[in-house]
């Protein structure tokens, strides 16, 4: 099992809109971050902070965050953003923690 | 531009050794604030944070693996190098190096992976 709990999968049509949560006690006190993996190529930073988007990143990803859950939102979601997308959350010792990661798959 | 590329490895047999060798471009390890780190991922399995270490030659580990990890960097070669001991079957997959956010301990850019196999 793991720290921070994520949906295994999410499917959505191409057009709607997607969200995925990620929730762990401690996320009411850390930030978390998001990053999105496609086969064969490396992960990337999607979200910072819970809800700021790096530069590059299309408008379209946003995060957020209510208590225990943070929420990464893609609306209008396209092929391009299938793949993995995972959450990222430190304690406040520094321990380093992953949600489970969950497969993205547009219909 | 920022960029890394992981080498070493594909195949190691279990007890041996692994040596990772980390070649980063685009930022400096002896800037203040720089951080590197390796991250791994087992088929199948959600990513695991392994090893920091920071440009004033701070390390950290993870508290599961720590006595089989050690993390250097020659900063001369913009390099940073991770061994890990011992290494099991359960020790397969592809490991990633990654630039890190000091404070917040986030990773901001990651190398492409590359891929170990632990087999006899």
């Amino acid at each position: 099992s793991y720290e921070l709990t994520q949906p295994p999968s999410v499917s959505v049509s191409a057009g709607q809109t997607a969200r995925i949560t990620c929730t762990a006690e401690v996320l009411a006190k850390q930030y978390a971050y998001w990053y999105q993996k496609r086969p064969g190529q490396a992960p990337f930073l999607v979200i910072y902070k819970d809800t700021e988007r790096p530069s590059g990143i299309p408008e379209r990803f946003s995060g957020s965050s209510s208590g225990t859950t943070v929420t990464l939102t893609i609306s209008g979601v396209q092929a391009e953003d299938e793949g993995d997308f995972h959450c990222q959350t430190a304690d406040s010792s520094g321990s380093v923690l992953f949600g489970g990661g969950t497969k993205l798959t547009v219909l | 531009q920022v960029t890394l590329r992981e080498s070493g490895p594909t195949l190691v047999k279990p007890t041996q050794t692994l040596t990772l060798t980390c070649t980063f471009s685009g930022f400096s390890l002896s800037t203040s604030g720089m951080c590197v780190s390796w991250i791994r991922q087992p088929p199948g399995k959600a990513l695991e944070w392994l090893a920091r270490i920071d440009w004033d030659d701070d390390k950290y580990y993870s508290t599961s693996l720590e006595t089989r990890l050690t993390i250097s960097k020659d900063t001369s070669k913009n390099q940073v190098v991770l061994t890990m001991t011992n290494m099991d079957p359960a020790d397969a997959g592809t490991y990633f190096c990654v630039r890190t956010a000091f404070d917040s301990w986030h990773f901001d850019f990651w190398g492409q992976g590359t891929l170990v196999t632990v087999s006899s």
